[in-house]
């Protein structure tokens, strides 16, 4: 079983649209949390931190369980521009563990 | 903009020839991550640095691949010998000790024959 496990999708999805993606992991002890964006044929670029009392950035809102071990994305109002992998993060004993990612294609 | 710079971002080779890639952290930067991404695995962990010094490797096959930092400026990934099974884009990432966010740079895409 990976460590952190994501649904690779892809999701097909129109401008406009709200999509949310989830992303479980195994290890209790982990600290910190993130999404990082992935264009393709590009380096994984921070897209947020994510915290238990959940935050947001713009039409991007992150959100952590940490009961449930479980971390949750949701894009609002999606745009073209949108369209990457997302990929979820947990930091531990300094080391970034990653998630596989979850590819997002919007559609004109 | 202060960016981590990796060379060559290209490299083709034929099985068993070395490889060698290099990587520059951000100036002030003192932690330096190696990864690795394949379709198959995602993305990987194969070496840590801090201050310099390799904290863990233990993500990195360890009869072929070694990494080292000759200085701060510096990082090296080599595979001797290279197999078809290491063909990946390779990661090099930077940080600083006290904040999260590692930086990454635009890769090093390697295709072994």
């Amino acid at each position: 079983r990976k460590e952190v496990e994501q649904d690779p999708g892809p999701f097909n999805v129109p401008e406009g649209a709200t999509v949310a993606f989830n992303c479980t992991y195994s290890n209790s002890a982990s600290q910190s949390f993130f999404w990082y964006r992935q264009d393709c044929r590009k380096e994984p670029k921070l897209l947020m931190s994510v915290y238990s009392s959940g935050n947001e950035d713009g039409r991007f809102t992150a959100q952590l369980n940490r009961a449930s071990q479980y971390i949750s994305l949701l894009i609002r109002d999606s745009k073209l521009s949108d369209s990457a992998t997302y990929l979820c993060v947990v930091r531990y004993t300094g080391k970034l563990i990653f998630g596989q990612g979850t590819t997002l294609q919007v559609k004109p | 903009d202060a960016r981590v710079t990796q060379t060559p971002r290209h490299k083709v080779t034929e099985m068993g020839q070395e490889v060698t890639m290099r990587c520059q952290p951000i100036l002030g930067h003192n932690t330096v991550f190696w990864y690795r991404q394949t379709m198959m695995q995602g993305l990987e962990l194969l070496a840590y640095f801090r201050n310099r010094a390799p904290l863990d490797d233990s993500g990195m096959p360890k009869d072929r691949f070694s990494a080292e930092m000759p200085d701060a400026t510096l990082a090296t990934l080599k595979i001797q010998p290279s197999e078809p099974r290491d063909s990946a884009v390779y990661f090099c990432a930077s940080g600083w000790t006290g904040e999260e966010t590692q930086y990454f740079g635009p890769g090093t895409r390697l295709l072994v024959l």
